[in-house]
């Protein structure tokens, strides 16, 4: 069974820069999940889809953040205009949700350099 | 109060010893725990999930869970060198945000 794909894997810019990330989950993986993970942190999430739907954007700096999940396949998620703090690596998850089970799935992430 | 709260370390054993990692939550009403080992430059890999109270085994990982005290643990028998990492432990919350909470990780050495 393919893991979950994330594009590209790095990524430098500049600040005001705008960036976009791809992530494609397990199939049969109806919830989605971006996190961002700055150095030496855990994980914080930043949207979460069910299907095509948002299920939780309550952490998603909504004035430079945007994502979608058209489909409710893969998910793209886009910084415009990115500032400095935004360098982290970006990470995607998927788990199966619903009843369960509840386990989430990694991508391989982004890394984000915001120069 | 963090939600989710790990000791940094670094955690230092031996190989072959006993390592112990440890995590205390706020959220009382949560109910899906997860461990998660993150090697440097890599993304989280699922090593273990505990639903229930008690220990949960599977192969040298034992995950621990007391949601009385709100405390989960992981221990890892016969430490190996590549067993070297983050570990990262997760709560599931048990209303509104069903999305992980993270703690900031332990980092384990296993010295040869």
């Amino acid at each position: 069974e393919a893991g979950v794909a994330q594009s590209p894997r790095y990524k430098i810019i500049e600040k005001r820069q705008s960036v976009a990330f791809w992530c494609n989950p397990i199939s049969g993986h109806a919830t989605l999940y971006w996190y961002q993970q700055i150095l030496g942190q855990g994980p914080k999430l930043l949207i979460q889809f069910q299907n095509n739907g948002v299920v939780d954007d309550s952490q998603l700096p909504k004035d430079r953040f945007s994502a979608e999940r058209l489909k409710g396949v893969d998910s793209t998620l886009k910084i415009q205009p990115a500032k400095l703090e935004d360098s982290a690596v970006y990470l995607c998850a998927s788990s199966l949700e619903a009843g369960g089970p509840y386990e989430q799935y990694f991508g391989p992430g982004t890394r984000l350099t915001v120069t | 109060q963090k939600e989710v709260e790990q000791n940094s370390g670094p955690l230092s054993v031996p190989e072959g010893a006993i390592a112990s990692l440890n995590c205390t939550y706020s959220d009382r009403g949560s109910q899906s725990f997860f461990w998660y080992r993150q090697y440097s430059g890599k993304s989280p890999e699922l090593i273990m999930s505990i639903y229930s109270n008690g220990d949960k085994e599977d192969g040298r990982f034992t995950a621990q869970l007391n949601k009385a005290s709100q405390y989960v643990s992981l221990l890892i028998r016969d430490s190996q060198p590549s067993d070297s990492a983050t570990y990262l432990c997760a709560v599931r919350g048990g209303t509104g945000r069903r999305a992980l909470t993270f703690g900031s990780g332990t980092r384990l050495q296993v010295q040869p």
